[in-house]
């Protein structure tokens, strides 16, 4: 598709458990960012990847949460012992001129952590 | 660190009213700001932006928005709302230069009345 792609849609889990989200960007947007989004909040910024590289994960809120993109295309958010806390939106986005703050957003992957 | 507020949760107008959406900011310099639609279903969607020059700007949908510097403002409006205007409406700002960290604001959910 002609979008950016994310999955799953929704996802259940146990407390404890690992989780992995998955998304794939619009073709040749070299920027990929991903956003978590809680009930009655905005987007908060949680890593941007340039390329293969992370460039900045300073939102990534502990050693838990963990994202690659190897090939420099699709990205894998990581999370490992899921908390109820970590219960949120996950959004996708990407962007072919990442400095202009103009991004494609995903429709995101909903975690639930029971 | 840059912050935007959106004072209104919640707006309820009729169709064919118009609307006002209000952003105000907190940037030492010059931002670079924006609106994003999130509708049932969708991804956000950039609606417009501004960086600089003529402080209204245009964007999709038949919505413009007023860069006020003295006010820190960047209130959203439309004319004349339709029903499928119903949707959540964030402003975000990022630092200019950077590629990273779009912050967005909690988000107006309008609702619009036949």
């Amino acid at each position: 598709g002609a979008g950016v792609s994310q999955t799953p849609s929704n996802k259940v889990t146990e407390k404890g458990k690992y989780v992995e989200l998955r998304c794939d960007p619009i073709s040749g947007h070299t920027a990929l960012y991903w956003y978590r989004q809680s009930l009655g909040q905005g987007p908060e910024f949680l890593i941007y990847f340039q390329g293969t590289g992370a460039a900045d994960d300073s939102g990534l809120p502990n050693d838990r949460f963990f994202a690659v993109r190897p090939e420099g295309s699709v990205s894998t958010l990581k999370i490992q012992r899921t908390e109820r806390g970590d219960s949120a939106v996950y959004l996708c986005a990407s962007s072919s001129t990442p400095t202009t703050g103009e991004l494609f957003f995903g429709e995101g992957s909903r975690l639930t952590v029971l | 660190a840059q912050s935007v507020t959106q004072p209104d949760i919640h707006i309820t107008v009729s169709e064919g009213a118009s609307l006002e959406l209000r952003c105000n900011y907190s940037y030492g310099a010059t931002p670079y700001l924006f609106w994003y639609v999130q509708s049932p279903g969708q991804g956000l969607q950039l609606l417009l932006k501004y960086f600089s020059g003529d402080t209204l700007v245009q964007g999709i949908k038949g919505f413009e928005a007023e860069f006020k510097r003295s006010q820190s403002s960047f209130n959203l409006r439309k004319p004349s709302v339709h029903w499928s205007d119903a949707a959540e409406y964030f402003c975000a700002v990022i630092n200019t230069g950077t590629a990273s960290k779009l912050t967005f604001g909690t988000g107006t959910r309008l609702q619009v009345t036949l």
